[in-house]
């Protein structure tokens, strides 16, 4: 299957500093990406999707500016979590749906990001 | 709204037993269904994609099928191992256009040696 990298696996940062997760689509390419979040023992919380081009769709309740998302290219995304706190702390996971060759857009998954905030 | 429930919650089964998972969602009017394995702080593994025109989708020892109209799925394992311990997930995405998949809960599976 197609592959979805996210850099970094893990990062660990103080309260009040930004971070910056990368999601690649590395085989094809992606117009539109999506930024999950899960909490231990939980499913995935849909927090934003990404439009490349334009400005991303947050889902209600999910802070624009304070999870800034970038859809610069085709095969790139990035999610910016800005004055992190405690409670920001959570795995990230972001997927692309393949469009082409295939039609049937099969969701592919990063392998995650996991932040703690100190 | 579109809403998926997965059914059991976990489950614990003797190695070599067949096992069926299942999921139901409350719209049937879907575009395709996936199951995803995911293993503990692991991102997600696409296992089989059903398009809403099909029926089943197998590979492998995995077999999924789809009955649309009813609302439901299910995920067959064959002669279970333990390497197949993790969640499993099923994710619809609707019928409408947008590609944003609806996840369930999720399976817990422990396959003991």
């Amino acid at each position: 299957g197609a592959v979805v990298s996210q850099h970094p696996s893990r990062v660990i940062c103080k309260s009040g500093t930004s971070v910056k997760i990368e999601c690649r689509s590395l085989d094809f390419q992606a117009t539109t990406m999506f930024w999950y979040r899960q909490f231990p023992k939980k499913s995935l919380m849909l927090m934003a999707t990404s439009n490349e081009g334009s400005k991303a769709t947050y889902e209600q309740g999910v802070e624009k500016d304070k999870f800034l998302i970038n859809h610069a290219s085709l095969t790139l995304s990035t999610l910016t979590v800005t004055s992190a706190h405690p409670e920001d702390s959570s795995f990230y996971i972001c997927s692309a749906p393949m469009t082409a060759p295939s039609s049937y857009n099969e969701q592919f998954f990063g392998p995650g990001t996991r932040l703690t905030v100190l | 709204k579109q809403e998926v429930t997965q059914i059991p919650a976990a489950l614990s089964v003797p190695e070599g037993e067949n096992l069926v998972l299942n999921c139901s969602f409350t719209d049937s009017a879907i575009y395709n269904l996936q199951w995803f394995r995911q293993d503990p702080g692991k991102g997600l593994t696409s296992l089989l994609l059903i398009q809403s025109s099909q029926r089943e989708q197998t590979s492998g020892r995995l077999n999924a099928s789809l009955d649309k109209s009813s609302g439901r799925s299910t995920l067959y394992i064959a002669a279970s191992q333990p390497g197949d311990s993790a969640t499993y997930l099923c994710a619809v995405r609707p019928g409408t256009s947008g590609s944003r998949l609806t996840f369930g809960e999720g399976t817990q599976l422990t396959v003991n040696p």
